[in-house]
């Protein structure tokens, strides 16, 4: 079956530092979505990508569908401390009739001020 | 707020007992679907509901039985379940099962199987 493998698990940086976790996929996706989890909450959608090579934008996040549709990175700029929280990717595969996401693992950032 | 509410909040149960889970939805969305949260586990889809209808059952034991009498409600009954079950229950709404729409997940039930 489809799997969505994402890494980093952890990442730990300091308040201002960078971060990027990608996310690849053993089968072509007809779109991507991913997903934030603050600590004791639920997953809420930050964004969805369709198109081969797409890039979107909010605020400091980065999001980036690969041109093979098979992977896809989310980069933060400057972290700060309200970004703490998992980080997960989602995918649909191709010619799903219906919305099946398939979970990365997701990945666990803590941003130290 | 994310317009999906579950209940209970926490659940302990003991391995023969039969007890119930509660997702209700209040966005007019025509998709319902049940996540399996473990830790250091992916989220795994158990069923999808599509206007009443399932659409998906993702290899789930029959220890888990969904019920969806309507478009905003979505039940999971549970009976004689093992510790390995303990787990985050999510339920999550969608526009729609024909396309992949954006998900909104309720807060979860937090299980504990004794």
């Amino acid at each position: 079956g489809q799997q969505v493998m994402q890494i980093p698990q952890y990442q730990h940086v300091q308040e201002g530092e960078d971060f990027t976790t990608y996310c690849n996929s053993s089968t072509t996706l007809s779109n991507i979505q991913w997903y934030k989890q603050r600590p004791g909450g639920h997953p809420v959608f930050l964004i969805q990508l369709v198109k081969s090579g797409e890039v979107k934008k909010q605020k400091r996040l980065t999001f980036q569908f690969g041109e093979a549709k098979k992977n896809s990175s989310l980069h933060i700029t400057a972290t700060q401390t309200t970004d703490v929280g998992t980080y997960f990717c989602a995918g649909t595969a191709g010619g799903t009739s219906y919305g099946k996401l398939t979970f990365g693992q997701g990945t666990i950032l803590t941003v130290h001020p | 707020e994310t317009g999906v509410t579950q209940t209970p909040r926490h659940l302990v149960m003991g391995m023969t007992n039969k007890k119930s889970l509660k997702c209700e939805q209040h966005l007019g969305h025509n998709a319902m679907y049940w996540y399996k949260q473990s830790a250091k586990k992916p989220l795994e889809l158990m069923f999808v509901y599509s206007l009443e209808e399932r659409v998906e059952n993702n290899s789930v034991p029959s220890r888990f039985s969904p019920e969806c009498p309507n478009s905003s409600h979505l039940f999971l009954h549970l009976h004689t379940l093992q510790p390995e079950d303990s787990a985050l229950y999510l339920c999550a709404s969608s526009q729609d099962a024909g396309r992949p729409y954006e998900q909104y997940f309720g807060p979860g039930t937090r299980l504990t199987v004794t």
